[in-house]
């Protein structure tokens, strides 16, 4: 699979291989993460969430893992699909309830 | 209940113009959260309302913008004397505490000309 290290606007792979999108948050305190997928002309969808007490999450096809230490949050997508293309969004919940966002990440995923 | 609501889509105006948009949440939630998005960024947070009471407002939300929620239901979201600069998606999303994650309707793209 790709992985990339530090955050890229752009990530490309073939399909069927791994993703790993990367994310740096900012507030040591907030206490919930989530990532988002938004494709061209639509909403940002919920893919999946972690909170603070724990270190990993899997979904389907997805897995989270969140890193308090250097505050960083990455999401891997296991053999990913075409219609896995989109841009990819970590999101922070600060402690008044709103969503801050990250830089988004453009997968692309080539046939 | 199909999930966020929003109307209109698109709205094209000409600047000066006042504009409104709605946000209908998924029915039981009772936190509605606005939002504005321009093209390569992540959404930037403008306010939310936990029922009717508008709890937080950013500083992004200059005086010609207005939000209510009167009945905590729907919201509107009003821009008066519109600008270039505003033109961006506009979203809504809804949650209620305890929920996980925050659900995002389709949001209305703004273009002044």
């Amino acid at each position: 699979g790709e992985s990339v290290g530090l955050h890229l606007p752009t990530l490309s792979v073939q399909e069927g291989d791994n993703s790993i999108i990367n994310c740096a948050y900012s507030n040591s305190a907030s206490d919930y993460f989530i990532w988002y997928k938004q494709e061209s002309g639509k909403g940002p969808q919920f893919i999946i969430d972690i909170r603070s007490n724990m270190d990993k999450r899997q979904g389907q096809r997805v897995t989270v893992l969140l890193n308090k230490t250097v505050k960083h949050l990455s999401l891997q997508i296991a053999a990913t699909q075409p219609g896995d293309s989109a841009v990819y969004f970590c999101a922070e919940n600060s402690n008044t309830g709103k969503l801050i966002f990250g830089q988004g990440t453009t997968l692309q995923v080539k046939p | 209940d199909t999930g966020v609501s929003q109307d209109p889509r698109h709205k094209i105006t000409k600047r000066g113009q006042n504009v409104t948009f709605r946000c209908d949440p998924i029915s039981e939630h009772n936190r509605l959260y606005w939002y504005r998005q321009t093209l390569g960024q992540g959404p930037e947070f403008l306010t939310y309302f936990q029922n009717e009471a508008q709890l937080e407002k950013s500083r992004l939300l200059s005086d010609r913008f207005s939000a209510e929620r009167p009945k905590g239901s729907f919201s509107t979201l009003e821009i008066q004397r519109t600008e270039q600069g505003d033109s961006a998606m506009y979203l809504c999303a809804s949650t209620q505490p305890g929920l996980s994650g925050y659900t995002f309707g389709s949001g209305t793209r703004l273009t002044v000309v």
